[in-house]
């Protein structure tokens, strides 16, 4: 099955400072790897996604970059701000038959003003 | 469009007995996923329904089970309660296009005393 590694686990970055969270995944047939953000007492949420025809998105400050022959993809936030301050976690499908995801365990971001 | 619903919000129960959790996925998606997120921990893959069936499970005792309705609204059991099963149980939802993107409900706080 698939596993999925995230790191790190903890990252403290000063406001306006660039934060970036990897993961590695085992399944070579994953194609599709999500980035949620889950703010205290909240649900997690889809922040950005990528496929595995694409090596790079950006949606404005935040961007996904993903190498499949290295089996690991990024997430980078850029002049980073308190409100992004939060647990991020990836997550890699065994594949889209199999339908199922694992997720990361997670990326706690401290932002500090 | 109506987002992921859970109920209830919040549930306290005495070890040893039973605790039923339901979902409401987004119109239109047909999977249903439900995980386990202890304090501070990570998402833990639970359940996975689609189209009424269990497609898979995760690394949890029998004494967890579900099932999924017509409807595909889905409800989650789980039997003789134990002190390790407090936790946040998240459901999720997606439309099986092979994009698989999950949608999280807000969830219900389980707290075994």
């Amino acid at each position: 099955g698939e596993n999925v590694e995230q790191h790190p686990s903890t990252l403290s970055v000063q406001e306006g400072d660039s934060a970036v969270i990897k993961c590695t995944y085992s399944d070579s047939a994953s194609n599709y790897f999500p980035w949620y953000k889950q703010e205290l007492g909240k649900r997690p949420q889809l922040i950005i996604d990528i496929r595995s025809n694409v090596g790079e998105k950006k949606d404005q400050r935040i961007a996904v970059t993903l190498n499949k022959t290295a089996k690991h993809f990024s997430l980078h936030i850029t002049e980073t701000q308190p409100e992004d301050s939060a647990v991020y976690f990836c997550a890699a499908p065994f594949n889209t038959n199999a339908g199922k995801s694992t997720f990361g365990d997670g990326t706690t971001l401290t932002v500090k003003p | 469009e109506a987002g992921v619903t859970q109920s209830p919000t919040h549930l306290i129960k005495t070890r040893g007995q039973q605790a039923t959790l339901r979902c409401s996925p987004i119109s239109g998606h047909t999977s249903v996923y439900w995980y386990q997120q202890a304090l501070g921990l990570g998402l833990q893959f639970l359940l996975w329904y689609d189209e009424g069936e269990e497609r898979n499970r995760g690394n949890f005792p029998p004494r967890f089970s579900g099932r999924q309705f017509p409807n595909y609204s889905s409800e989650l059991n789980v039997n003789a309660l134990e002190l390790e099963d407090s936790a946040l149980y998240l459901c999720a939802s997606s439309l099986w296009d092979g994009k698989e993107t999950q949608y999280f409900g807000p969830g219900t706080r389980l707290l075994v005393l």
